[in-house]
């Protein structure tokens, strides 16, 4: 089945600790994209990629990292940098951000609990 | 930038209709997404309104105006299950690309 894997489900990280979630997709998709969700506050753009090698800062980047290596795989790393990193992470991607509809696509999300 | 106003939180009966309205204001409106999203899982596609008037899909429609900033989802006959979030999603023309960029969220309660 064609779709959007991350990993994974729940994660816990110590004080200090860089961590990694991992997003997955084989639909073919060109554009992929990584928001966070806080109770109350929607869905907030972290980093988003249109193309393989490249990627772009959203909204609230600042304490994370990516790479688009591969156009199948957009790894987030949550750095020690990240003050608050407690949220329900949310990979996505799309046909391409240049087209009108661009309809975008969830990953189940990843839990991320500093401890 | 966007600015996207939708209620925080809404109660229904079931077999009832609700209307959830979005406001925004945007300066390259280009486009109009509703998700739906049950808590702690992702969010799912419900519909995309890019000229004005209503689209109806089964139990679910959204309507759009552009002149006056507003959208909203009527869902009919409402049943149990439809308790989750509604978000509002406004897509902007930027420099050669779309931005996307996500309302808060109506949190709907259906209760019996």
């Amino acid at each position: 089945d064609g779709g959007i894997t991350q990993s994974p489900k729940y994660l816990f990280r110590k004080e200090g600790q860089n961590v990694t979630l991992s997003c997955e997709q084989n639909l073919n998709h060109d554009a992929m994209y990584w928001y966070r969700q806080d109770p109350g506050q929607g869905l907030r753009l972290i980093y988003y990629s249109q193309i393989v090698n490249d990627f772009q800062k959203g909204d609230i980047a600042e304490g994370y990292s990516v790479s688009r290596e591969k156009k199948e795989s957009f790894p987030l790393t949550v750095t020690s940098a990240q003050k608050n990193p407690t949220a329900f992470y949310l990979c996505a991607s799309s046909i391409s951000r240049t087209m009108v509809g661009n309809t975008i696509y969830f990953g189940e999300g990843s839990w991320l609990t500093v401890v | 930038g966007q600015n996207i106003d939708q209620p925080t939180e809404m109660t229904a009966t079931e077999g009832a209709i609700v209307q959830i309205n979005c406001t925004y204001q945007t300066s390259g409106f280009n486009g109009l997404f509703w998700y739906q999203q049950h808590a702690g899982e992702a969010p799912t596609f419900l519909s995309y309104n890019v000229l004005d008037g209503l689209e109806e899909k089964g139990r679910f429609s959204s309507f759009l105006s552009r002149s006056k900033g507003y959208s909203y989802l009527l869902l009919k006959e409402l049943q149990m299950k439809d308790s989750a979030s509604y978000l509002c999603a406004v897509t902007e023309r930027g420099a050669g690309s779309y931005q996307l960029t996500f309302g808060k969220g109506t949190k709907l309660s259906v209760i019996p």
